[in-house]
């Protein structure tokens, strides 16, 4: 089982272009999570899935918009990019228990 | 509103010196804790949890917590660190059936070799 996949693993972006990041679990998880973590402030829930069909805000959603594609699939959208969403991006994903799985994270600047 | 507080932002030690690394949670009712590791460049891993029964817990590379729930924390304890020890730790926890998790900040720690 690869766990938790995230493509890409580092991207740039210039001010205003969009871009999806993508998020596969193969553990049959039922609920997916993405978060951003940046110093000093740890991990901060954008938006979350706890079933197929279902997404929810988190903490911080506003410029980011995601889909969950299927039960694997979770991805997450900047349809403007802007600098203070450079950041790591962190997918994860749940079963029935609470234990979250994380994957290995995209690194994005946006200059 | 539930937070976790980690006390101790930085710390840096020198191999083979004990470590605790403080966690207190603020929430009244049953709840499920863990501690999460990131070493350098890599992604969160499970270190520990505890979700009921004994609570003194152990997990790997010979970290252990203990749950006090009188003091709602939840400190990381390992007697001897190594310089591979060297990460980031986050304290969290998720009440009853939250499918949310609670984070802490994090605490940076550094091994001297």
């Amino acid at each position: 089982n690869a766990g938790v996949t995230q493509t890409p693993k580092f991207q740039v972006l210039k001010t205003g272009q969009s871009m999806t990041l993508q998020c596969a679990q193969d553990m049959n998880h039922n609920s997916m999570y993405w978060y951003r973590q940046d110093p000093g402030m740890g991990l901060r829930l954008i938006y979350y899935s706890a079933s197929e069909g279902t997404t929810d805000k988190g903490e911080v959603p506003n410029g980011y918009n995601v889909s969950r594609l299927n039960k694997r699939e979770f991805s997450l959208r900047l349809e403007s990019a802007a600098p203070s969403q450079t950041s790591v991006y962190f997918c994860a994903s749940r079963a029935s228990g609470p234990e979250q799985f994380f994957g290995p994270g995209t690194r994005l600047t946006v200059l | 509103a539930q937070s976790v507080s980690q006390h101790n932002h930085h710390v840096i030690l020198s191999e083979a010196a004990s470590l605790e690394l403080g966690c207190n949670y603020s929430y009244g009712g049953t709840v499920n804790l863990f501690w999460y590791v990131q070493y350098p460049g890599q992604h969160l891993q499970l270190l520990l949890k505890y979700f009921s029964g004994d609570p003194l817990v152990k997990g790997i590379k010979g970290f252990e917590a203990e749950f006090i729930k009188s003091k709602f924390s939840f400190n990381l304890r390992k007697p001897s660190v190594q310089w591979s020890d060297t990460a980031e730790y986050f304290c969290a926890f998720n009440a009853g059936n939250n499918r949310k998790l609670i984070w802490g900040l994090g605490t940076s720690l550094a091994v001297n070799p």
